[in-house]
């Protein structure tokens, strides 16, 4: 099931805040967050698993209420270099097998552009 | 972290013919992924692939459309056979972390396959 983001377009100045947020109607083992930038492949920023923990980036930070199946980003005094496509990507209890966080579903997309 | 390089990294090709992209790993890893990303779209998983066994395909990807082989724990390809315009796209390839990272899935740079 393809978990929905929103929005799905954000502008920015230089400096602002955003949220993204990511939610789905199943229950989730983990949420992954990705930006990418055009031309160029997906970059991991963030993990959030289930129980809690969090790993990813310094300056970026994630939420995630595993009760009401979302998950949200915040990107604090936004710099031009954060400009991109962020996707969520879920992964459900059921499909997390050997380990692996494979299976990872993706939302549609959230296109955050900075400006100066 | 893992460093993924893939090859090529682009190519257009007429319909009807087949492609063979190469996905290599800079570590052994267990599960590689191959996704697919149409042109402002999201990605969709293909397929999994475990070295030593038949690669899993998702709904809607049959393996006589999209053979892949896994000789060995860094390497893996993915064969887009008898295309059609509909085939155009970024394929990319994924891997688990390694070691502590093992949360995380990287991607490679893709390949952007251009059908005419």
């Amino acid at each position: 099931q393809q978990p929905v983001q929103s929005p799905q377009a954000v502008i920015l100045r230089e400096g602002e805040d955003a949220v993204i947020n990511c939610s789905s109607s199943k229950a989730l083992y983990s949420v992954h967050w990705y930006r990418q930038k055009h031309g160029e492949a997906p970059v991991f920023l963030m993990i959030l698993l289930k129980g809690g923990e969090q790993k990813g980036h310094e300056k970026i930070s994630a939420s995630f209420n595993e009760k009401k199946q979302q998950s949200s980003l915040y990107l604090t005094a936004s710099q031009l270099s954060y400009s991109g496509t962020y996707f969520c990507g879920t992964v459900e209890p059921y499909m997390n097998y050997g380990g692996s966080q494979g299976n990872l579903i993706f939302g549609k997309g959230t296109k955050l552009s900075v400006k100066p | 972290s893992a460093v993924i390089s893939q090859k090529p990294s682009r190519d257009i090709c007429q319909r009807g013919t087949s492609l063979t992209i190469q996905c290599q790993v800079d570590s052994q890893v267990t599960m590689m992924f191959w996704y697919r990303q149409q042109p402002g779209q999201s990605l969709t998983l293909i397929a999994t692939a475990n070295q030593g066994s038949e690669a899993t395909y998702e709904s809607g990807f049959v393996i006589d459309k999209f053979p892949i082989s896994r000789p060995n724990l860094t390497f893996s390809t993915l064969t887009v056979s008898n295309m059609s315009p509909e085939d155009s796209s970024i394929y990319l390839c994924s891997v688990d972390g390694t070691g502590d990272d093992t949360d995380t899935q990287y991607f490679g740079p893709g390949t952007r396959l251009t059908v005419l």
